[in-house]
């Protein structure tokens, strides 16, 4: 079946514009995540949503970043007034549901902010 | 909250010999420790994982062996191919913390001819 989809893959802003990026989840999987991945860096996690509870929004860095799902499937990530520091591959992934399963990742969306 | 760190950050090996990555974490509460192969340009995957209640676990040339006492845990590849050159990337959960990875820095894994 179709795995964890983003979009764009690449996306080359200005300094101080908003950003959307998407994600599509496998079909069926509750849980999303976003991480963001900076160059020859590890994976930082950024917000976690598991079904209809409220989101784990403890990873993201300033009040700029956002991100919602709707429907339980399709989410966005918002950043907005973006800055250079925010350059990076933005990396969404799915899992089943809580604890102990294996998430899958999408391609990733690289952010380049002039 | 969670920290991992990974050690070595770079790694080169010749073919065919064994490989080692080793990560501490800094809360005893951790339960589920996941290791994410990361090939150049694609996206992570993963390629083997350990829970808590076991000491080691083994699939082909790969192996993860933990210590809860000493909380850190490693990665064994044996018999090493060109095709394992890539970035290895340690993890663990929280527990409460759903399921939530906080990763390791990576590792740079060079398999050389």
């Amino acid at each position: 079946g179709a795995g964890v989809s983003q979009s764009p893959s690449n996306k080359v802003t200005e300094k101080g514009k908003d950003v959307e990026l998407r994600c599509d989840p496998i079909s069926g999987h509750t849980a999303l995540y976003w991480y963001r991945q900076s160059l020859g860096q590890g994976l930082e996690f950024l917000i976690y949503f598991q079904g209809n509870s409220a989101p784990d929004k403890s990873g993201l860095p300033s009040d700029r970043f956002s991100a919602e799902r709707t429907g339980g499937s399709v989410s966005t990530l918002t950043i907005q007034r973006t800055q250079q520091e925010d350059s990076a591959v933005y990396l969404c992934a799915s899992s089943p549901g809580s604890h102990y399963n294996e998430q899958f990742f999408g391609p990733g969306t690289r952010l380049t902010v002039l | 909250g969670e920290n991992v760190e990974q050690h070595p950050s770079t790694l080169s090996v010749q073919e065919g010999d064994s490989a080692v990555i080793k990560c501490t974490y800094s809360d005893s509460a951790s339960n589920y420790f996941p290791w994410y192969k990361q090939e150049l340009g694609k996206r992570p995957q993963l390629i083997i994982d350990i829970r808590s209640n076991v000491g080691e676990k083994k699939d082909q040339r790969i192996a993860v062996t933990l210590n809860k006492t000493a909380k850190h845990f490693s990665l064994h590849i044996t018999e090493t191919q060109p095709e394992d050159s890539a970035v290895y990337f340690c993890a663990a959960i929280l527990t409460g913390g759903g399921n939530k990875l906080t990763f390791g820095t990576g590792t740079q894994l060079k398999v050389e001819l």
